[in-house]
């Protein structure tokens, strides 16, 4: 599959504080990116979005950042809160076909 | 609107055995797409549709099919289950085609036996 990796499979944050998430990918063509969320049983669901013309996007509570001089990207929880606990997939574009991470997992301690 | 919804939620299948994973939407979304998520990976794409009629292969389309006949459903067909076909399949749709919003469904666990 293509090369769409994390630096880090699970992170571990105390309530309230940032976590931030991390995403590589290999692909300079990708024109768009989304992050997800997803608990345990359930289907991802869309936390933010990015396109490939922006370096930043901001949302309630997450941010995301685009840097392509390096490939990666970033997704940024501010006050994490327990209900953030989930893994977190990123996903790139390129034509019709979205390529996804490997996750990474995050647990918030109360 | 209900979304994407998708049955069965469970389903267990002997090796050899054919059977039909349904998913359908009702947020008039052209663009329909199967995805299936092994233990400690990410989704795959197996197939996806960006319009009635159409339908083209994901990363790994080997051994499942695929019609779009209306809007609104995306059956993906499994003609002969394999061990290796064992996973939580998720149907998403979006507007349009590739750089949209995708929206999953809650998925369907297939074990094969």
């Amino acid at each position: 599959g293509e090369n769409v990796g994390l630096h880090l499979p699970t992170l571990s944050v105390q309530e309230g504080d940032n976590s931030i998430i991390n995403c590589a990918y290999s692909n300079s063509a990708s024109d768009y990116f989304i992050w997800y969320k997803q608990e345990s049983g359930k289907g991802p669901q869309f936390i933010i979005d990015i396109r490939s013309n922006m370096d930043k996007r901001q949302g309630q509570r997450v941010t995301v950042l685009l840097n392509k001089t390096v490939k990666h990207l970033s997704l940024q929880i501010a006050a994490t809160q327990p209900g953030d606990s989930a893994v977190y997939f990123c996903a790139e574009n390129r034509g019709n076909q979205f390529y996804f991470g490997t996750g990474t997992s995050l647990t918030v301690i109360p | 609107n209900a979304g994407v919804t998708q049955t069965p939620k469970f389903q267990v299948l002997k090796t050899g055995q054919s059977m039909t994973l349904q998913c359908a939407q009702d947020m008039n979304h052209e663009y329909m797409s199967w995805y299936r998520q092994d233990p400690g990976m990410g989704l795959r794409l197996i197939h996806y549709s960006v319009g009635a009629g159409i339908t083209d292969q994901g990363e790994v389309p080997n051994g499942y099919n695929v019609s779009r006949s209306t809007t609104e459903d995306f059956p993906l067909r499994l003609l002969s289950a394999a061990p290796s076909q064992t996973s939580v399949y998720f149907c998403a749709s979006s507007y349009l085609a590739g750089a949209d919003t995708q929206y999953f469904g809650p998925g369907t666990r297939l074990t094969v036996l």
